[in-house]
């Protein structure tokens, strides 16, 4: 299994709605983080969390909603979702070392 | 305002033929720089981390480097395997982890 898993994979929604992306992982680390890549704008963060009671926006957290579940989930909500929010999303988890991602979510808004 | 800018945006090359990836960094208290590989349709997969100029670290066919303004990959005589777009990302001090991208590097090695 890998160590940080999303879900879904793929997803296609549509202008207006509620979605939510999911993330777990399996190493053991306390801090997790929402990241979105668009072409030509490189990876940005959007949400990260250094244990389950601490939350923190990052670079483009408008728009955008988290949820700490337990150490191994943390999950990101769209509350109404938009077409410019049509991105590449990534979960990652990180210590003292490094981070690890997992395979991100494609999320289309029409 | 902390920023990682890398070049070139692409890089076409033929089995065997050695080059060099930029990243140019501009942060205000360096607490590590990261490169990563990226396949398309995959997370980012980490290669190195370099924390001092004057660091090297090697892997197989790749080798950064690190000075107190840039950071290069070296590929000596990369394979068709090496193909995928390679990430930058510093890590200023007091950031607490968070790190920032630069936009990629997407390498092509053509056999």
């Amino acid at each position: 299994d890998a160590d940080v898993t999303q879900t879904p994979r793929n997803r296609i929604t549509k202008t207006g709605k509620r979605i939510m992306l999911e993330c777990s992982q399996t190493k053991g680390h306390d801090r997790m983080y929402w990241y979105r890549q668009d072409p030509g704008l490189g990876l940005r963060l959007i949400y990260y969390s250094f244990d389950v009671k601490d939350i923190n926006k990052g670079e483009i957290s408008d728009g955008y909603s988290v949820s700490r579940q337990a150490q191994a989930k943390f999950s990101l909500s769209l509350e109404s979702a938009i077409p410019n929010q049509t991105a590449l999303y990534f979960c990652a988890t990180s210590d003292a070392i490094g981070y690890t991602f997992g395979s991100g979510t494609r999320l289309t808004v029409v | 305002e902390d920023q990682v800018t890398q070049s070139p945006e692409a890089l076409r090359l033929q089995e065997g033929e050695s080059s060099s990836l930029n990243c140019s960094y501009t942060v205000s208290g360096l607490r590590g720089l990261f490169w990563y590989r990226q396949d398309p349709g995959k997370g980012p997969e980490f290669l190195f981390t370099l924390y001092s100029a004057g660091e090297e670290k090697e892997k197989e066919r790749l080798k950064a480097t690190l000075t107190k303004k840039e950071s290069f990959l070296h590929i000596t005589a990369p394979k068709p395997e090496d193909s995928a777009t390679y990430l930058c990302a510093v890590q200023a001090l007091g950031a607490t982890n968070k790190l920032i991208f630069g936009t990629g590097t997407l390498l092509a090695v053509q056999p």
